[in-house]
Order: C-alpha cells, then sequence, then structure tokens
C-alpha cells in the first residue's frame, strides 16, 4: 500500500490551460502538505493543511488554489499555466515526526 | 531563513566518511535529514529535537548544536546506496512549516 500516492506522475500541457493534482495518504495524519522543487533541486513550501484546515500558505500566486476536502486528500489546482510552473510537485504528510513524500508530479509547460 | 549546507556536492569511494553540515540564521526548534535519489521523492532520515542530540541508525548519524543553529551529518563507511542529494529542513517556529537547504549532492564511487 503507497503511503502518500499522487496522480498524475507526468503532467505536460500547454500555456494558459488549467490542472489539477490530486494527493492522497493513507497514514492517518493530521497535516498535508504541497512542496515545488524546481530544476536546481531547491524544495519550497507552497502550503498546509490541518485537518482539512488551511494553516500555512506561502506567497504563490494566487493561480494555485489547494482544497482539502478531508484530511487524507489535498488537491492543488492550478489555474492559466505558465512556463515558470515547470517544476516538480510534492506532496507530503506528516504527524508527530518527520515527512513522508509522496512520489511527485513532474510538470512541464509548454 | 533558508538555510545554508555545505558542501554542495562530495564525491567518495565506498567505505570512506563523509560530514555534511546545515547552518541556519535562525533559531530553530528541530532539524530533520532526508535523502533523495535522483528522480525519487525525499526520505526521511532522522529528526533531531533537542540542542547537542546526537542521533542515528546504523552508519548515519547527526548530531544538532541549539546554539549554534547547526546540524551536521555524519556517514560512515559510505556505500553505494547512499548516493543522492541530502536536505535538511529545518522548522524554526514549531509550526511544522520545514524550510529546506539546497542540497548536498553525495557520489559513492566503487
Amino acid at each position: 500500500d503507497t503511503a502518500v500516492s499522487q496522480t498524475p506522475k507526468y503532467l505536460v500541457t500547454q500555456m494558459g490551460n488549467d490542472k489539477s493534482i490530486k494527493c492522497e495518504q493513507n497514514l492517518g495524519h493530521d497535516t498535508m502538505y504541497w512542496y515545488k522543487q524546481d530544476s536546481k533541486k531547491f524544495l519550497k513550501i507552497m502550503f498546509s493543511y490541518n485537518n482539512k484546515e488551511l494553516i500555512i500558505n506561502e506567497t504563490v500566486p494566487n493561480r494555485f488554489s489547494p482544497k482539502s476536502p478531508d484530511k487524507a486528500h489535498l488537491n492543488l489546482h492550478i489555474n492559466s499555466l505558465e512556463l515558470g510552473d515547470s517544476a516538480v510537485y510534492f506532496c507530503a504528510s506528516s504527524h508527530l515526526y518527520g515527512y513522508t513524500f509522496g512520489s511527485g508530479t513532474r510538470l512541464t509547460v509548454v | 531563513q533558508q538555510p545554508v549546507q555545505s558542501p554542495q556536492a562530495v564525491i567518495l569511494r565506498e567505505g570512506e566518511d563523509a560530514v555534511i553540515n546545515c547552518s541556519s540564521s535562525k533559531a530553530l526548534y528541530s532539524v530533520h535529514w532526508y535523502r533523495q535519489k535522483h528522480g525519487e521523492a525525499p526520505v526521511f532520515l532522522m529528526i533531531l529535537l533537542k540542542g547537542g542530540e546526537q542521533k542515528g541508525h546504523e552508519k548515519i548519524s547527526a548530531s544538532f548544536n541549539e546554539k549554534k543553529q547547526q546540524s551536521s551529518l555524519y556517514l560512515t563507511a559510505s556505500q553505494l546506496s547512499y548516493s543522492g542529494t541530502y536536505f535538511c529542513g529545518t522548522d524554526q517556529d514549531q509550526g511544522g512549516k520545514l524550510i529546506f537547504g539546497q542540497g548536498t549532492e553525495l557520489s559513492v564511487k566503487p
């Protein structure tokens, strides 16, 4: 059983399109995150939810909108995609100690 | 706010030792260490919560000097499987939000 699963694994899309990434965790963790990893491998936090409530919202363009229907799911919707949005997006969950990351979604905007 | 890791890259022969350092300009509540292999998700190695505490398992251990706002990861008798990019993640406000260093690329050669 995959602990934190993300779909899709790869996403290639044109500028201006809207796309979504889904994340589910079966670890029973209360907190989930979205991180963006750029081409230089820099991991930057975007959002964090605790039990469906948004608790961290970094300076991310409002084209990015997270949604957590329940504490096991955290989705990311991106409107009007831009070239600079190309990156690997990781979902993660945590309980008391340590993050468990999903396998990532490689988004390429052309 | 981003912690600084050093060195940026290191190449080892199997059986050699390495130290990776992580320094923060801000006081830290905890430090996490993760390893990421190419094309995969970061994997949790360990978390350090108290100043001066050393933790580890097998041949990978770490220390955390709370006063100096520094942590070090020690890899002894390196194995080929240790290759990857190592990240420290710092929690600066006990909020669970991790800010990651820029990563240290470790290559272990036969």
